[in-house]
């Protein structure tokens, strides 16, 4: 019952330095998120894969990359961490496709991540 | 734009009933929904809504929706302890876009 796996749970980060936050799913859903989660604001959406193959911009994609690896996986890259990223990261997946029905995600755990 | 307000705190006592209250501004949303998420946890989904449904009811979760006035409820009957988390409103118009809340912190005093 393994749902989604976020890798790592913890991270420090020097400015300027980069990272991969890795992300899988293992219930064979079709779409795949990244949200970051800071106090008060909810949860606001990076990017997102909406099968195999594809990616898109979400909400708050600068400063941030992605990649589908396969249907399973979808990581998120910080090219050059700067301390506007120290945040919480999690990765999402769902069933739904494109104007069909979305019975909600399934999340991780997440990804605390501290750039200093 | 779009956007989904909650309010930031509710104080209950164990054994009472808490409603946590959400409003949304898409009058085309085709899903809401109520998380909940626990210390140091991700979101775990706790029920959804469609559009088209007035309420709904799941063991001691009732879900009431107000498409007049764009208002989403959860209450939980008979609050335990276990129930102190943050509930995180959101919305979806279907596809890949869904809007969530600031949170409401709940907490539930013995």
């Amino acid at each position: 019952n393994a749902g989604v796996t976020q890798t790592p749970k913890f991270q420090v980060l020097k400015t300027g330095q980069s990272m991969t936050l890795q992300c899988a799913q293992d219930m064979n859903h079709n779409s795949m998120y990244w949200y970051r989660q800071d106090p008060g604001m909810g949860l606001r959406l990076i990017y997102y894969s909406a099968s195999e193959g594809t990616t898109d911009k979400g909400e708050v994609p600068n400063g941030y990359n992605v990649s589908r690896l396969n249907k399973r996986e979808f990581s998120l890259r910080l090219e050059s961490a700067a301390p506007s990223q120290t945040s919480v990261y999690f990765c999402a997946s769902s069933e739904e496709g494109h104007k069909t029905a979305n019975y909600g995600y399934t999340f991780g755990s997440g990804t605390r991540l501290t750039v200093v | 734009g779009e956007d989904v307000e909650q309010s930031l705190f509710l104080s209950v006592r164990e054994g009472d009933s808490s409603v946590i209250n959400c409003t949304y501004t898409d009058s085309s949303s085709t899903y809401l929904y109520w998380y909940k998420q626990e210390p140091g946890a991700g979101l775990q989904l706790l029920t959804y809504i469609f559009s088209n449904m007035d309420m709904k009811q799941d063991q001691r979760l009732t879900v009431l929706l107000n498409k007049k006035d764009k208002h989403l409820s959860l209450r939980i009957a008979d609050t335990q302890t276990g129930d102190s988390a943050i509930y995180f409103c959101a919305e979806s118009t279907g596809g890949f876009k869904t809007i969530f809340g600031a949170g409401t912190r709940l907490f539930v005093k013995a």
